[in-house]
């Protein structure tokens, strides 16, 4: 099956520093992924959605400064939370939407979504 | 408003037990509903994925049935074993033809299985 690797799977790191959360999807081209914030026993709150090519779409409340999104390519998604406080300390998972190739390209389906292993942030 | 509860918010059964989740939404026009695992710390694992017109589907142990017109889907565990202690969440597209439709996550319900 599809698998979407997440790296790194912890990292702790002091306040002030950026930390980069890489996204691969292993085994097929994602042209859309996402990536989420959850806290405990809370549900995954959409932060960005990632068009591969294009500018990353935020959501309501979300610092894209703050948190800043790179999909370079069909396979790789970055998240960097820059200059990370002790209010960033989350679960971040990503998503990543497999493509379909039709005769107007690459599109995006609900029906092939796989998820990454997710990345504990601890900024002390 | 496009919303996703599930109930119960936490469940704990003993270990060879059977159990029910419940996941009722509002998302709509709907396009499918997904049934996740997600352990501590790890990422949510696909279990089943149903479309309008899918009344049930099975993997393994898990059942989801579906419906539609009262928005309504559960998840029926079989035989529980120790593993199947994690979180269950309920996941809803929006359907939007063509274009990707946003996916509505529930709270997920937190399964504890005792031996």
């Amino acid at each position: 099956g599809a698998v979407v690797s997440q790296h790194p799977s912890r990292v702790i790191c002091k306040s002030g520093t950026s930390v980069k959360i890489e996204c691969r999807s292993l085994d097929f081209q994602a042209t859309t992924m996402f990536w989420y914030r959850q806290f405990p026993k809370q549900s995954l709150m959409l932060m960005a959605t990632s068009n591969e090519g294009s500018k990353a779409t935020y959501e309501q409340g979300v610092e894209k400064d703050k948190f800043l999104i790179n999909h370079a390519s069909l396979t790789l998604s970055t998240l960097t939370v820059t200059s990370a406080h002790p209010e960033d300390s989350s679960f971040y998972i990503c998503s990543a939407h497999k493509a379909l190739w039709g005769k107007d390209g690459p599109q995006a389906t609900n029906e092939k979504l796989f998820f990454g292993s997710g990345t504990q942030l601890s900024v002390l | 408003k496009n919303q996703v509860e599930q109930s119960p918010q936490s469940l704990i059964i003993l270990e060879g037990k059977n159990c029910t989740l419940q996941c009722n939404y509002t998302v709509s026009p709907f396009s499918n509903l997904r049934w996740y695992k997600q352990d501590t710390g790890r990422g949510p694992v696909s279990l089943t994925i149903m479309t309008f017109s899918e009344n049930t589907k099975s993997n393994g142990r898990y059942t989801a049935t579906l419906d539609a017109d009262t928005k309504q889907s559960s998840l029926h565990i079989t035989a529980s074993q120790l593993s199947d202690s994690a979180s269950y969440i309920c996941v809803v597209s929006l359907d939007r033809g063509s274009t990707l439709g946003r996916l509505y996550f529930g709270r997920g319900t937190q399964l504890t299985v005792w031996p």
